[in-house]
């Protein structure tokens, strides 16, 4: 079964910094997705940013990057330019893609992000 | 588009009672989860349905748990009889069968059972 570890429970960053949260992961499929989840005190779960795992380019989506390491099955999200609206609790997700169209996703326990002034 | 629309958003009942919770899809997506979040347990998958058929419900807690979706646009969520224990958010989302795979959440039931 597939596991997604999350290491580091709380981070703080300053406003305008920047900060990296962990995700590792454990599989034996090559062929998957994996997300990264942000949700605010709102408590909707938002779509921050996803990687194919056979693309070796890493995603990015404005001020969000991720490191994707597949051999080292590591799936960090860099956060630039840290603004008080990231606050939020994020949520790392891996989908596998040969179990059929209706997979589950699988969710570590969460990294709280706090942003200072 | 509306996104996924849940209702309620808050319930408070009492142990015992029947609690149904609900979620219309977007429009086109086929698959649909059901997730439970609390502080000690986090996200938990309570099942999932393609095409209206239940694929996995090996999270669902026990038998007080049922789920339906009887059409592509309506899923319920039912606990009878709930207790205190139940008491968490319930999220619904859905995805569409090709694409990236993501799944798009609603905003969450918020239940309490005193």
């Amino acid at each position: 079964a597939q596991t997604v570890t999350q290491s580091q429970p709380e981070m703080s960053v300053q406003e305008a910094e920047t900060v990296t949260l962990s995700c590792t992961y454990d599989t034996s499929e090559s062929d998957y997705y994996l997300f990264w989840y942000k949700q605010p005190p709102s408590r909707q779960m938002i779509l921050v940013i996803r990687q194919e795992a056979y693309k070796q380019q890493n995603a990015t989506e404005n001020r969000f990057s991720v490191n994707f390491q597949k051999a080292a099955k590591s799936f960090s999200l860099k956060i630039s330019d840290s603004q008080l609206g990231d606050a939020a609790m994020y949520f790392c997700a891996y989908r596998n893609l040969n179990t059929g169209t209706a997979s589950k996703l699988t969710f570590g326990t969460g990294t709280r992000l706090q942003v200072t002034l | 588009d509306a996104g996924v629309i849940q209702s309620p958003r808050h319930e408070v009942t009492e142990m015992g009672q029947e609690v149904t919770l609900r979620c219309k899809p977007i429009s086109g997506h086929n698959s649909l989860f059901w997730y439970r979040q609390t502080m000690m347990r986090g996200l938990e998958l309570l099942i999932y349905f393609n095409n209206n058929v239940p694929i996995d419900d090996s999270g669902m807690p026990e038998d007080r748990f049922s789920a339906k979706m009887p059409n592509a646009s309506f899923s319920t969520l039912k606990i009878q009889p709930s207790e205190p224990r139940d008491s968490a958010v319930y999220f619904c989302a859905t995805s569409p069968s090709g694409g990236h795979y993501e799944q798009y959440f609603g905003p969450g039931t918020r239940l309490t059972v005193t």
